[in-house]
């Protein structure tokens, strides 16, 4: 079975600041992984993956996140943050056991609060 | 936004009742998943639909079953609904990708189920 941590609950950053929202994973075989933000009263917004290749993947809105096999982490960062970033993060992983598809294993979300 | 719409957007039934939600795919998807995202939670793996077939399944009890139609559009069906059911109830869409196959999941706005 696998399982996704995202440890801070909350970051705080100053707009304009560098931000990382961490995630750590744990999967047997390959990692398929995730990043979604979900605005208020909306469904989850795909922001990027990570599948096989370069371990720094890009996505949108000027969002990227470094795959570290050896740390199992995935964390999401920005270089320049905005006050519209607010919002609530997830970080997935896929698994795939048996011949089924297991689904999107999330984390419990952080709340990313971009400060002006 | 994606092309995935569900309906209705809020419901409230009472314990021991029974709920159908409703899922439109993205054009060119020919797989559902359904996720349960309770208050403060990552949303949470139901089943996944694949060309009308389930063919996976997290953990949760055969009260919640659920359908997909020809055209991809897809039921999540819950009965005998309890206290605990109530959250807010995401559909995703996705095709298989490349070689690797693992596709991007798309979600709906979701259905808020409230449970008395």
């Amino acid at each position: 079975a696998q399982s996704v941590a995202q440890p801070e609950d909350q970051v705080n950053v100053a707009e304009g600041n560098p931000l990382t929202v961490k995630c750590t994973y744990s999967v047997s075989g390959n990692p398929y992984l995730f990043w979604y933000v979900q605005y208020p009263n909306r469904g989850l917004q795909f922001l990027l993956k990570y599948i096989t290749g370069d371990n720094l993947v890009k996505g949108s809105y000027g969002f990227e996140a470094e795959f570290n096999k050896s740390q199992t982490s995935f964390h999401l960062k920005k270089p320049s943050a905005l006050v519209s970033d607010s919002a609530l993060y997830f970080c997935a992983v896929r698994g795939y056991s048996g011949g089924g598809a297991d689904g999107l294993t999330f984390g419990k979300g952080t709340h990313l609060i971009i400060q002006p | 936004e994606t092309g995935v719409t569900q309906s209705p957007t809020h419901l409230i039934k009472t314990r021991g009742q029974q709920v159908t939600l409703r899922c439109s795919s993205q054009s060119g998807h020919n797989t559902v998943s359904w996720y349960q995202q309770a208050l403060g939670q990552g949303p949470q793996f139901i089943f996944q639909y694949y060309r009308e077939e389930e063919n996976g399944r997290g953990n949760f009890p055969p009260r919640f079953s659920g359908l997909q139609f020809p055209n991809y559009s897809s039921e999540l069906n819950v009965n005998a609904l309890e206290l605990d059911d109530s959250a807010l109830y995401l559909c995703a869409s996705s095709s298989p990708e490349g070689l690797a196959g693992v596709e991007t999941q798309y979600f709906g706005p979701g259905t808020r189920l409230l449970v008395l």
